[in-house]
């Protein structure tokens, strides 16, 4: 198994500011996942985070507003940038442990609101 | 890409009682992985149950089994003898065995457990 701190759990931050959110695991992991999940819908996968190497994006989310940072194989960051209302959400950390890799393990989510 | 459908948004069920949550999912694939995730109030995703598409089998955990239909792409989660501490947000996830890492998730439904 595996476990996650993620911080903040929540906050509140102005429009147009940036916030980065840590993600801690306790064991070392090739990959980690940065998902989210806007009110009352599914978790949508933002990017993959492998270490030593630049984060691969899914469709719809770009580098310059959702930048990760990897600097080793038990951490991982996802800043979200110039922040306006719709990047209100849980913002989930995971990483992928157990027999080839078939099992995800999440931290406990940020709740982020933008006001 | 894979699609994961949870045509339940809401669902309840009395305490002790047994309720099934329903998901199909649409893949070409013949090998993949099919998870049941939780997510309580306090957002933390937690595995309820896996299952292996190469086996025949349902997989059981407790109180929480499976109906997979391969052949129908349904996996539908029954829970029986209801607990209050089961009431949560059910996401049904799907992962491909074969390359890639993305989970694929549902839109969730919601369970209600009435004392």
């Amino acid at each position: 198994s595996a476990v996650i701190s993620q911080k903040p759990s929540r906050d509140i931050c102005q429009r147009g500011t940036s916030l980065t959110i840590q993600c801690q695991v306790d064991s070392q992991v090739t990959m980690m996942f940065w998902y989210r999940q806007q009110p009352g819908q599914s978790l949508t996968l933002i990017a993959t985070a492998n270490q030593g190497s630049e984060a691969t994006y899914e469709s719809g989310f770009v580098i310059d507003k959702f930048p990760i940072s990897r600097p080793n194989l038990t951490f991982s960051t996802l800043t979200v940038s110039n922040m306006s209302p719709e990047d209100s959400s849980i913002y989930l950390c995971s990483v992928e442990k157990g027999a080839l890799n078939t099992e995800a393990f999440f931290g406990q989510g940020t709740r982020l609101t933008v006001v | 890409a894979q699609t994961v459908t949870q045509s339940q948004p809401e669902m309840s069920v009395q305490e002790a009682e047994t309720v099934t949550l329903s998901c199909t999912y649409d893949t070409s694939e013949s090998d993949y992985y099919l998870f049941w995730y939780k997510q309580p109030p306090s957002r933390q995703m937690i595995l309820v149950i896996r299952q292996e598409a190469y086996k025949q089998q349902n997989a059981t955990e407790n109180r929480f089994s499976v109906n997979f239909q391969k052949a129908a792409k349904s996996f539908s989660l029954k829970i029986s003898d209801s607990q209050l501490g089961d009431a949560a947000m059910y996401f049904c996830a799907y992962r491909s065995a074969w390359g890639g890492n993305q989970f694929y998730f549902g839109t969730g439904t919601s369970l209600t457990v009435i004392p």
